[in-house]
Parts: structure tokens; C-alpha cells; sequence
């Protein structure tokens, strides 16, 4: 069963950048696409965006790189200029894209806590 | 973007019991929905996928139902197991969730 960890900072400053891993315990990490999704204290989820693409949310756009390194079974999220509202809990997750079209997301990893706060 | 408004936004219900969660989207998505079970401090699990597929190793008594805008996940038999937060999530462009529906224990 493949697993997904990730790995970085749990306290960020207002204004800097949020960078985070995921660990990919499998070797077939380049025949999938790999999401970054986050939540809130207390809310609902929010998807991020998917590795090897500048498709993400637009509501985050602006803000963030998503990055592959499959040499390394790697996933990257970077998002730049953070405040207290990106304060969350962040999860890595494979897509599984469905031949009907859709796709869901069908590992995640466990999440890691991020505080934005000077 | 997409919206994904579930209901009811939390269901009390008792071990047995029949529950049954409705999502709607703000526009059609045709079966490109999935529904999830998180429970407190863990990452969310998927059940459902393309509306009515079960994922492999989720019991039987989850079923997921609808097309277009509207879609249910039905639990035949409520499990103490099953006491957890449920959330539906489209792909349409790109992925949007719904804002939950927590089970609580009548």
C-alpha cells in the first residue's frame, strides 16, 4: 500500500513562504497526479492544486508552486505571502483519474499542522 | 467555481439507523463526485467514487446514488464506526468539497 508523509515547518511568519514535502513511498510516482488539500481549525476541506501542472485553485493561484521530484519520490507545495488565513492543516493526496471522467483522491497522507504567526 | 452545499450540516442518529446525506451542486457535474469519512484529527478516507462506485475495502452499507446536481450517500445501518464527519467533493475544472455533514450519536 502506498503512503504519503509530510515533511516541514509547523510555524510560519506573516509575509514569508510555506514550503512543504511529501514523501511518495511508492515507485510508480510518475504515473499519477499528486494534490495538495488543506483544512482549517474546525472547517472544511480546500483543495490546493496537483503536481505537474499550473492547474490549481484560483482562489490561490497567484500564491503557489507545486513541484514533482520523482528522482526523489517528491512532491512539493510552496505559498508565498501567507497570513493567519492560510493557518491549516495541510494533507498530500493521490489523485486517482477515472476513465468516465472526475477524479478522486484516493491516499492521503496523515497531514501536518502549519501556524501562520509572528 | 462549483458549489457544493450538503445537507443536513450535522444528523443525529442511533446505531441501526438508515442516514442518508444529500449534496447538491451549484451546476450540473454529471457522476464526478465522491463522498469521504473523516474522523477527529485524521485525514479523510474515501468511500465513493464516480457517485456510486465503492471503494475497495469500504463496507457494503455505504452506497452512493444521483447524477447532475444532486447526489446522496446512504449508510444502510449506522455502525458505532460509522459516528464522523462526511464531505462531498466534485471535479468540474478543478475540485471543490462540500462543507460537511457530521453523524453524532442520538
Amino acid at each position: 500500500q502506498v503512503q504519503l508523509q509530510e515533511s516541514g515547518p509547523g510555524l510560519v511568519k506573516p509575509s514569508e513562504t510555506l514550503s512543504l514535502t511529501c514523501s511518495v513511498s511508492s515507485d510508480s510516482i510518475n504515473n499519477y497526479y499528486w494534490s495538495w488539500i488543506r483544512q482549517p481549525p474546525g472547517r472544511g476541506l480546500e483543495w490546493i492544486g496537483y503536481s505537474g501542472s499550473s492547474n490549481s485553485n484560483p482562489s490561490l493561484r497567484s500564491r503557489v508552486t507545486i513541484s514533482l521530484d520523482t528522482s526523489k519520490k517528491q512532491f512539493s507545495l510552496k505559498l508565498k505571502s501567507v497570513t493567519a488565513a492560510d493557518t491549516a492543516v495541510y494533507y498530500c493526496a493521490r489523485e486517482r483519474r477515472l476513465p468516465e471522467g472526475g477524479l478522486a483522491f484516493d491516499i492521503w497522507g496523515q497531514g501536518t499542522m502549519v501556524t501562520v504567526s509572528s | 467555481d462549483i458549489q457544493m452545499t450538503q445537507s443536513p450540516s450535522t444528523l443525529s442518529a442511533s446505531v441501526g439507523d438508515r442516514v442518508t446525506i444529500t449534496c447538491r451542486a451549484s451546476r450540473t457535474i454529471n457522476t464526478w463526485l465522491a463522498w469521504y469519512q473523516q474522523k477527529p484529527g485524521k485525514a479523510p478516507k474515501l468511500l465513493i467514487y464516480g457517485a456510486s462506485s465503492l471503494e475497495s475495502g469500504v463496507p457494503s452499507r455505504f452506497s452512493g446514488s444521483g447524477s447532475g446536481t444532486r447526489f446522496t450517500l446512504t449508510i444502510s445501518s449506522l455502525q458505532p464506526d460509522d459516528f464522523a464527519t462526511y464531505y462531498c467533493q466534485q471535479y468540474v475544472g478543478y475540485s471543490t468539497f462540500g462543507q460537511g455533514t457530521k453523524v453524532e450519536i442520538k
